[in-house]
């Protein structure tokens, strides 16, 4: 069966670094996606990759490695507002979304 | 003004009720989608209309009946739901093929609590 793993809930403070794993066993590989959504809101797309390597974007940078089937999400310079739910998904070779559960991250002062 | 919106936010219905959920998007997307998101388990992919015609429907029990009369507008219609029901389901909408990444727009949700 087709699987993506997240750690459930993170706990970090103020201006530090967090990174949030997500690995994958899925059909197929044609992206990884990060999303993130507080609490009463959309999801909102925070990255993309399709290619090994790290994607950065401001404060947040995204790293894949599809031999091991692996990425990670890294926050820095965190800030009270980045206390969410960051979903990882992958598109399958069928071009399907196949998603985590989500990893609740809170952010203390 | 969002790229999708949905409404209602909050419903509360009865097993016998009949209700519907609608979403609208604003963004030209060719694509729209209905999920399931339930406390600390994966989004559940319920339907997918593209180019207004219904792509998937992932085993989506009978009592869930999607519409979607433009590539603007989808409705989730319910009736005579269980309270396992009870969830937020989410609207989004995308752009197809993308040539890119193809990310998920989605919507802000509808609360659904079946008493």
């Amino acid at each position: 069966g087709q699987n993506i793993d997240q750690p459930t809930e993170m706990t970090a403070t103020e201006g530090a670094i967090v990174q949030i794993n997500c690995t994958y066993q899925t059909s197929g590989f044609n992206g990884l996606f990060w999303y993130q959504q507080h609490a009463g809101e959309a999801p909102t797309f925070l990255s993309y990759n399709v290619l090994d390597g790290l994607e950065e974007k401001g404060r947040f940078s995204s790293f894949l490695s599809r031999s091991k089937g692996y990425s990670y999400l890294l926050l820095k310079e965190l800030q009270m507002k980045d206390s969410a739910s960051y979903l990882c998904a992958v598109r399958d070779s069928n071009y399907q979304l196949i998603w985590g559960a989500g990893t609740k991250l809170i952010i203390k002062p | 003004e969002t790229g999708v919106t949905q409404t209602p936010r909050h419903l509360v219905m009865g097993m016998t009720n009949k209700k519907s959920l609608k979403c609208e998007q604003h963004l030209g997307h060719n694509a729209m989608y209905w999920y399931k998101q339930s406390a600390k388990k994966p989004l559940e992919l319920m339907f997918v209309y593209s180019l207004e015609e219904r792509v998937e429907n992932n085993s989506v029990p009978s009592r869930f009946s999607p519409e979607c009369p433009n590539s603007s507008h989808l409705f989730l219609h319910l009736h005579t739901l269980q309270p396992e029901d009870s969830a937020l389901y989410l609207c989004a909408s995308s752009q197809e093929p993308s040539g890119g990444a193809g990310e998920l727009f989605f919507g802000e949700g509808s609360r659904l609590t079946v008493l």
